[in-house]
């Protein structure tokens, strides 16, 4: 089955960019969303299609997608981008989402 | 604006039946721009997804779960429904549904708050 590979964690200064990369082979064909989740609450998409971003989303969090890999950047690290962050795709050769494995993103 | 909220027990035995319902507001789930889903979270875990499902009743389900994961909906109630089989303690996760547009390529931008489930005797 495919599968999502996510660093445990990211450590980045506020004002910084933190990158969070998820790898799966061949990933830069399918379309690939992120989503932040914080303590106790439901996960919030804020990427989608690999760049798009929903409204209310700040230009600070962009993605991009290609080969092997796919990257969520967080621009002007704020205190309140920590969280847990996720990438999905929908596996079209089996009909199935994947989830990543998961990114911790600590502001220092 | 589309809302979801998860209603079901939140204790249940070990080989028994999980049941969960999501109830849809403000839009109807017969739209054919979404896709409807359950994913869990086992406590300090990563996310799940369990299985999706159509308006007109197609499903997709997770394959290390298909054998127990039943899917269904119920368009004269806006909802749709989770049923977990001969379930165990690697069961007890928070069970979030949530709903995947089709023109965002099948993100989930709408998701219920989550319930908590427990598997125990």
């Amino acid at each position: 089955s495919y599968v999502l590979t996510q660093p445990p964690s990211v450590s980045v200064a506020p004002g910084q960019t933190a990158r969070i990369t998820c790898g799966g082979n061949n990933i830069g064909s399918k379309s690939v969303h992120w989503y932040q989740q914080k303590p106790g609450q439901a996960p919030v998409l804020v990427v989608y299609d690999d760049s798009d971003r929903p409204s209310g989303i700040p230009e600070r969090f962009s993605g991009s997608n290609s080969g092997n890999t796919a990257t969520l950047t967080i621009s002007r690290v704020e205190a309140g981008d920590e969280a847990d962050y996720y990438c999905q795709v929908w596996d079209s050769s089996s009909d199935h989402y994947v989830f990543g494995t998961g990114t911790k993103v600590t502001v220092l | 604006q589309l809302q979801l909220q998860e209603s079901g027990p939140g204790l249940v035995k070990p080989s028994e039946t999980l049941s969960l319902t999501c109830t849809v507001s403000g839009g109807s789930i017969s739209s054919s721009s979404y896709y409807w889903g359950w994913i869990r979270q086992p406590p300090g875990k990563g996310l799940e997804w369990i299985g999706s499902i159509y308006y007109s009743g197609s499903t997709y389900y997770n394959p290390s779960l298909k054998s127990r994961v039943t899917i269904s909906v119920d368009t004269s109630k806006n909802q749709f429904s989770l049923k977990l089989s001969s379930v165990t303690a690697a069961d007890t996760a928070v069970y979030y549904c949530a709903g995947a547009t089709v023109t965002w390529q099948y993100a989930f931008d709408i998701w219920g708050q989550g319930t908590m489930v427990t598997v125990s005797s």
